[in-house]
């Protein structure tokens, strides 16, 4: 059972903005950054929010990622259809001594 | 060309054992944390195990401690995943990742463990 809580699916028409939280405690979000992976099904997970608000190389800015206290949220503006995927989010747990995924999200455009 | 390739998955029955294998071409891996995640049919993602770039430290979710051993050999650019007494729930594609730590990861295209009699 994951520590990370996500919702699990959100959707909007072409165009639109959606948002995702993640809902973690201090040992996780609360002390350590997140990460937000896309994952679209039969390839391999990709990386699109490191240390809570960056973007890695080559991620388009309709990704963005932000934080306070124990949540986070990913939001993804000017929703395409290539952006159909599941995201998890991801923290590094000090108490568990052990890095956690989200639940995931399935994000559909309408 | 970045590549992760992952290899030694398949089919072993109930407490057998598999040694996954994951070969780096491109980069090299003595400046990344190396990482296995792994998803069971129909779940989520779940962090396996990560081990320091030069090994010095590892860490293993707690069902597979005990089990599962991560370990890598950086002059063959090479990262490993020894799994003892498999388990059904043990069943998944599992991923080799490579992380810098500053937004540069890579991930395999991941490698298939099924656990059945």
């Amino acid at each position: 059972q994951s520590v990370l809580t996500q919702p699990p699916s959100v959707s909007a028409a072409p165009g639109q903005k959606v948002t995702i939280s993640c809902s973690g405690s201090s040992s996780n979000i609360g002390n350590n950054y997140v990460s937000w992976y896309q994952h679209l099904p039969g390839t391999a997970p990709r990386l699109i929010i490191h240390d809570s608000n960056k973007r890695p190389s080559g991620i388009p800015d309709r990704f963005s990622g932000s934080k306070s206290g124990t949540s986070a949220t990913l939001g993804i503006a000017g929703l395409q259809t290539g952006d159909e995927a599941d995201y998890y989010c991801g923290a590094w747990d000090s108490r568990l001594s052990a890095y956690v995924f989200g639940t995931g999200t399935k994000v559909t455009v309408l | 060309e970045v590549q992760l390739v992952e290899s030694g998955g398949g089919l072993v029955q109930p407490g057998g054992s598999l040694r996954l294998s994951c070969a780096a071409s491109g980069f090299s891996i003595n400046q990344y944390w190396m990482i296995w995640v792994r998803q069971a049919p129909g779940k989520g993602l779940e962090w396996v195990a990560n081990i320091k770039p030069d090994g010095s430290d590892k860490y293993h979710v707690d069902s597979v401690k005990g089990r599962f051993t991560i370990s890598r050999d950086n002059a063959k650019n090479t990262q490993f995943l020894q799994m003892n007494s498999l388990r059904a729930e043990d069943m998944a594609v599992y991923y080799c990742v490579g992380d810098r730590g500053d937004g540069t990861m890579y991930w395999g295209q991941g490698i298939l463990v099924t656990v059945s009699s």
